[in-house]
């Protein structure tokens, strides 16, 4: 089993949509939990950054972390053509100092116009 | 703030030579920076960690005769891929840890390597 598992997608949704992507983990020691969202050729941006289970809210993404089921999401509202791109979700065990992160797959998401 | 520059963004070489990638934080100190290879439709698989002033620590199964990594400053690392074949063409990104008040890594654009 790896140790964060996603699911690669592709999903398409139409603009507007709520969309809901998600990640689960075997190891519980990791602690600290981000998305990042890469386009295509490009690099990956830090969207969300999240210590402790519950919610974090930023403008149209919500970060949701459920220690104790291992499960992460990112909730992106009132979808937007301009969000079509893979999203990573990546997680450590520590937050602090030369920490390696773990990353997902990546979900490519396409919202359609 | 929390810039990482990386180049070349694309790059083609031919089998057999060697290809430098740079990766430079322009407005911070970075005393860590990791190296990370993409293959298409794949997560980032972390090549090797590499510390300011010694000598980087590589992931299992990662050469490190092959993947020359090089952190002299605390502004640039460089990672050359030696002696390159077909098989070393992949998407090749770096990272670098900020200081403070920021949380997670901010990564350079990438390198698309190509070997023909």
């Amino acid at each position: 089993q790896k140790e964060v598992e996603q699911d690669p997608g592709p999903l398409s949704v139409p603009e507007g949509a709520i969309v809901s992507l998600n990640c689960t983990y075997s190891n519980s020691a990791f602690q600290y939990f981000m998305w990042y969202r890469q386009y295509s050729r490009k690099g990956p941006e830090l969207l969300m950054y999240t210590y402790s289970s519950g919610n974090k809210e930023d403008g149209r993404f919500t970060a949701q972390v459920d220690k104790s089921s291992k499960y992460i999401s990112l909730f992106i509202r009132d979808s937007q053509p301009s969000d079509s791109a893979t999203y990573l979700c990546a997680m450590s065990v520590s937050g602090a100092g030369s920490y390696q992160l773990t990353f997902g797959k990546g979900t490519k998401l396409s919202v359609i116009p | 703030g929390a810039v990482v520059s990386q180049h070349p963004s694309r790059v083609i070489c031919k089998s057999g030579t060697s290809v430098k990638i740079e990766c430079r934080s322009l407005d911070f100190q970075a005393t860590t920076m990791f190296w990370y290879r993409q293959f298409p439709k794949q997560s980032l698989m972390l090549m090797a960690t590499s510390n300011e002033g010694s000598k980087a620590t590589y992931e299992q199964g990662v050469e490190k005769d092959k993947f020359l990594i090089n952190h002299a400053s605390l502004t640039l690392s460089t990672l050359t891929v030696t002696s390159a074949h077909p098989e070393d063409s992949s998407f090749y990104i770096c990272s670098a840890s900020v200081p403070t008040g920021y949380y997670g890594y901010t990564f350079g654009s990438g390198t698309r390597l190509t070997v023909v």
